[in-house]
């Protein structure tokens, strides 16, 4: 079984400052992944990033970074020069293989987070 | 590229009702997934669909079925609707044919509104 826990229910950051939402996980298996989803108002979910547990290095893609802390089971999200446009309920989640080739997400209860202008 | 589509955006019924959902994946993929996501909570895992068998199912009674067409959409169908029920239900598709197996692309979302 796996449970995620996001402890922020709502974060705010200045309009092009840094912020990081943050994200604890327990499973007991091995080959297990992490996202973290971004759902604005308009309701879809939408990717933001994925890390593959097995690699040690943290994934980028562009203004969004891991702190992927595996001992730890920490995943937290860092948001740099924050845009408008990020304000939404951020969702972390993890995946893992569940047999017949199957993976499942289970997610936290989000963070909602607000972008002061 | 078309991505993972949802049809109707909205619906209201009343209890003991049926209803069905519907869910084309992103093109290239073949597994679907579906989520309840309740008011102020995170999405939780219904069931899983591939090859138009359901392969994984989490913790939702059997009013909860679902089922997937040779071309890889699918339906959820809830019987006697509770209003409990009454959620965001998301579709999610991925493939198991690509590295990423495990990563999952949502569509927007069907809202139900019980009463």
């Amino acid at each position: 079984a796996q449970t995620v826990t996001q402890s922020q229910p709502e974060m705010s950051v200045q309009e092009a400052e840094t912020v990081t939402l943050s994200c604890t996980y327990d499973t007991s298996e091995s080959d297990y992944y992490l996202f973290w989803y971004k759902q604005p108002p308009s309701r879809q979910m939408i990717l933001v990033i994925r890390q593959e547990a097995y690699k040690q290095q943290n994934a980028t893609e562009n203004r969004f970074s891991v702190n992927f802390q595996k001992a730890a089971k920490s995943f937290s999200l860092k948001i740099s020069d924050s845009q408008l446009g990020d304000a939404a309920m951020y969702f972390c989640a993890s995946s893992a293989y569940s047999g017949a080739g199957s993976y499942q997400l289970t997610f936290g209860k989000g963070t909602k987070l607000s972008v002061i202008p | 590229d078309a991505g993972v589509t949802q049809s109707p955006t909205h619906l209201i019924k009343t209890r003991g009702q049926q209803v069905t959902l519907r869910c084309s994946p992103k093109s290239g993929h073949d597994t679907v997934s579906w989520y309840q996501q309740a008011l102020g909570q995170g999405p939780q895992f219904i069931f899983q669909y591939y090859e138009e068998e359901e392969r994984q199912r989490g913790n939702f009674p059997d009013r909860f079925s679902g089922h997937q067409f040779p071309n890889y959409s699918s339906e959820l169908n809830v019987n006697a609707l509770l209003l409990g029920d009454s959620a965001l239900y998301l579709c999610a598709s991925s493939s198991h044919m690509r590295l990423d197996q495990e990563t999952q692309y949502f569509g927007p979302g069907t809202r139900l509104l019980v009463l």
